[in-house]
């Protein structure tokens, strides 16, 4: 079974600093491009950034561009997201997504984790 | 930026057929992808590449796009169908996800 479990939420000071992770499993990680999409509460969807399957190639959301940076590891079937210069309206849910297709960067959202919440709050 | 522009709601009636529209500059030129929220759940992909049903989606789900318009069509709706829909698409590296839909099976 294909599964996302990510972690590290809570909660930070403006200004503050937070790592997120999600752990990967049931399918071979290093085939497929990776995202994290985000949910402020009562709001719509927003897409935060992407990292291809190498890791070599990233984007990011104008929003988050400079602050956040997207990694991964995939000897440890593993996604990161550093966010730093946090503001109150990164407050969300952070979900860890798997795209369709093996390879594809700009593809539909599969798979998605239950996410983890981030509250950016003095 | 680009933008992506649903109609904030839609009521049906079950059995009946629900249309949620989803308005982009030259959206047909892109491919759409449709997702199902629940309350308190994570998003489900129930479209993708305009018209492509992932595997488990009921057929009674289906998309089109074309022009400025893609479309997600649910016929014979159920009272499970009741849920937040949210379009996708991709533009300049940036993923662009529509404004919602909530649609309510009176």
């Amino acid at each position: 079974e294909v599964q996302l479990v990510e972690s590290g939420g809570g909660v930070v000071q403006p200004g503050g600093s937070l790592r997120l992770s999600c752990a990967a499993s049931g399918f071979t990680f290093d085939d497929y491009a990776m995202h994290w999409v985000r949910q402020a509460p009562g709001k719509g969807l927003e897409w935060v950034s992407l990292i291809s399957a190498d890791g070599g190639s990233t984007y990011y959301a104008d929003s988050v561009k400079g602050r956040f940076t997207i990694s991964r590891d995939n000897s440890k079937n593993s996604l990161y997201l550093k966010m730093n210069s946090l503001r109150n309206d990164d407050t969300a849910l952070y979900n860890c997504v798997k795209v369709t297709r093996i390879a594809a960067l700009y593809d539909a959202f599969h798979i998605w984790g239950q996410g983890t919440m981030v509250t950016v709050s003095s | 930026s680009y933008e992506l522009t649903q109609p904030p709601s839609v009521s049906v009636s079950p059995g009946q057929t629900a249309s949620i529209t989803c308005s982009g500059d030259k959206l047909g030129d892109k491919y759409a992808c449709w997702y199902q929220q629940k309350p308190g759940q994570s998003p489900v992909l129930v479209i993708h590449q305009d018209s492509k049903r992932p595997s488990g989606i009921p057929e009674r789900f289906s998309g089109s796009n074309s022009g400025n318009t893609a479309t997600l069509t649910i016929s014979g709706t159920q009272a499970m169908d009741e849920a937040d829909y949210y379009c996708q698409a991709w533009d300049s590296s940036t993923g662009v996800f529509g404004t919602g839909t909530k649609v309510t099976v009176l």
